[in-house]
Parts: structure tokens; C-alpha cells; sequence
């Protein structure tokens, strides 16, 4: 059975720091190319990182450029999100999603895993 | 920035009815990286869609994708209880320069 779990949300106060991370079992998670995705209480989707396979490829959406450090650990089958300098608007559902299998170097997106999500609340 | 707007914002319908929901890009896009995703309340979004027209495994064929270019639309034949949701398009541009970006979603709600 496929599992994504995600864990290390909480309350944090302005300015503060966290480190989510994103457990997986199931699946070859060293194939899949990784996404933290976020959603703000009654919002849309907003796509917060994306890191290749091997790691060398990462981008960051506008809104946590410079602030948000995603890395994973193919050996523990693991994504993780090191986020600093939070505010108030990076209050939201985070979801890690693996929507990308990477072989032979090509990729595919026809098959999608997602977790559950964590909440991460920062507020004073 | 490429910029996905979806419309409508609420599609009302009832069941057994027709649903087409429409995703534009703000400029031409490769259909290899259109998804679409169906979200119910307290849940992950699920894939339905990838490659503007590919149902994910386990979709039911009611749900079909369509479009090139800027133009993109998702059609649900039918719509059962189950389908009534928020649905997105997401671009995953995973070529350079990467793009991820998902339109603001429609809600399909009972009529």
C-alpha cells in the first residue's frame, strides 16, 4: 500500500521556524520527483517546492523563495521542508506529492500519490 | 508567469447532468503537463487527468479531458453524488523554465 505521511506541523509564532517531513512507504519514491503543495484555510492549491529525483533540480514558488529549503533522502524514502521565517499567510494544509515517475531519464505523470497533509498555524 | 484561470468559479448542477469545466493558460502550454485533480472537503486532491486527456488509473470513464495550446476542459458526462467537488488544472511544467502553477479551481456543487 502506498503511504505519504506527513508530520512536524504545529503552531509556531511569527518569525518562527519549522521542519516538516514527509514519510513514505509503497512505492520506489527514489523514481518520483517530489512537491511540498500547500492550502490555505478555504483556498486553492499552491504549489510551495519541487525537487528531481537525484535532488539537483529544486524550485520554490515566489511566495517562499529564500525562506523555504526542501531537500529529500532517497536512502530513508523521505522529503522534508525546512521553513524559516514564517508568516502569518504560510498558514495552510501542507501536502506532500509525489505526482511525477522518473525512468530511463523521462518522466511521467500518470500516477500521483499524495498524503493526508499537515496543518501549519502561525499566529501570535 | 503562466497564469491558469478556470471557469466557472461554481458550476450548479444536478445529477445525471453534463459538467464542462474549462482551464486557460495565459500563453501556449505543452499538453504532456496538464492535469487535472478532483479535491473533496478534508481530503488530498486525487489525479483524474495528465496529459490533458489521460485518465489516471481507477478513473471512471465519465470523467474525460480535452484541449491544446491555452484551451483545456474537463467533462463529466454524468455526474453522480460522488463527483460533486472542487476540481483544479494544474500546469507541471518540469522542463525548463519549470512551471508549476494550478488554476484557482471550479467547485461543482448540487444544484
Amino acid at each position: 500500500e502506498v503511504q505519504l505521511v506527513e508530520s512536524g506541523g504545529g503552531l509556531v509564532g511569527p518569525g518562527g521556524s519549522l521542519r516538516l517531513s514527509c514519510t513514505t512507504s509503497g512505492f520506489t519514491f527514489s523514481n518520483y520527483e517530489v512537491n511540498w503543495v500547500r492550502q490555505a484555510p478555504g483556498k486553492g492549491l499552491e504549489l510551495v517546492s519541487y525537487i528531481s529525483i537525484s535532488g539537483g533540480t529544486i524550485y520554490y514558488g515566489d511566495s517562499v523563495k529564500g525562506r523555504f529549503t526542501v531537500s529529500r533522502d532517497n536512502t530513508r524514502n523521505s522529503l522534508y521542508l525546512q521553513m524559516n521565517s514564517l508568516r502569518a499567510e504560510d498558514t495552510a494544509v501542507y501536502y506532500c506529492a509525489s505526482p511525477a515517475f522518473c525512468s530511463g531519464g523521462s518522466c511521467t505523470l500518470g500516477s500521483a500519490y499524495w498524503g493526508r497533509g499537515t496543518l501549519v498555524t502561525v499566529s501570535s | 508567469e503562466i497564469v491558469l484561470t478556470q471557469s466557472p468559479g461554481t458550476l450548479s448542477l444536478s445529477p445525471g447532468e453534463r459538467a464542462t469545466l474549462s482551464c486557460r493558460a495565459s500563453q501556449s502550454v505543452s499538453s504532456a503537463y496538464l492535469t487535472w485533480y478532483q479535491q473533496k472537503p478534508g481530503q488530498a486532491p486525487r489525479l483524474l487527468i495528465y496529459a490533458a486527456s489521460n485518465r489516471a488509473t481507477g478513473i471512471p470513464d465519465r470523467f474525460s479531458g480535452s484541449g491544446s495550446g491555452t484551451d483545456f476542459t474537463l467533462t463529466i458526462s454524468r455526474l453522480e453524488p460522488e463527483d460533486f467537488a472542487v476540481y483544479y488544472c494544474q500546469l507541471y511544467g518540469r522542463s525548463p523554465p519549470l512551471t508549476f502553477t494550478f488554476g484557482g479551481g471550479t467547485k461543482v456543487e448540487i444544484k
